[in-house]
């Protein structure tokens, strides 16, 4: 149980254009999900909490115009990279929990090229 | 300070050693306490939850001591395939459960 599906796994972009990357949590409800950001060889940084039926809460230094998160469902949490720049290439990376003790799960990622 | 601070490795073992892994935390209010591994360009998996008694799964030993802020994993008889970045992760609890991840320390297991 307990599975979070993130998609699309690989996207490249224009700069310029944006890119939405879906999470679903398949087999549980969460009205929160998470939304990190791994540079290579770093470790992961929040970005973002999405908040079903309200808005999300952004991390310091997190652009939130920039990175537009939507939680329209207890099972879908979308992020929006709006006007991508090289810079925002990156391994973008979801989690959600069904319950603090069963921990944390994690999309399997979204591995963002933006040229 | 970081919030989550680890050995910054990389480790390199032979296959059967015994490797342990170290962390570090800030926050005194936090609850929860996990170690995830992480292959290269894949996201993290739950490795196990760090329970204040010490938890055991097989050849995986986790201990926390709340009084030291410190968290500890030991693999024993390390196989090929326990090559991976293993992270500590605590929970710092507020409204939202965050959790705040340690960098990471890299395992290299040679045969």
């Amino acid at each position: 149980g307990a599975v979070v599906s993130q998609h699309p796994s690989r996207v490249i972009c224009k700069s310029g254009t944006s890119v939405k990357i879906e999470c679903r949590s398949l087999d549980f409800q969460a009205t929160t999900m998470f939304w990190y950001r791994q540079f290579p060889k770093q470790s992961l940084m929040l970005m973002a909490t999405s908040n079903e039926g309200s808005k999300a809460t952004y991390e310091q230094g997190v652009e939130k115009d920039k990175f537009l998160i939507n939680h329209a469902s207890l099972t879908l949490s979308t992020l929006t990279v709006t006007s991508a720049h090289p810079e925002d290439s990156s391994f973008y990376i979801c989690s959600a929990s069904p319950g603090l003790d069963y921990g944390y799960t994690f999309g399997s990622g979204t591995r963002l090229t933006v040229v | 300070r970081k919030e989550v601070e680890q050995d910054p490795g990389p480790f390199n073992v032979p296959e059967g050693a015994t490797v342990a892994f170290n962390c570090t935390y800030s926050n005194s209010a936090s609850q929860s306490f996990f170690w995830y591994r992480q292959d290269c360009r894949k996201e993290p998996k739950l490795l196990m939850s760090v329970y204040s008694s010490g938890n055991e799964d097989g050849r995986f030993t986790a201990q926390l001591n709340r009084a030291s802020q410190y968290i500890s994993l030991l693999i024993r008889d390390s196989k090929l395939s326990d090559s991976a970045t293993y992270l500590c992760v605590v929970n710092k609890r507020d409204s939202s459960y965050k959790l705040i991840f340690g960098s990471g320390t890299r395992l290299l297991v040679r045969p």
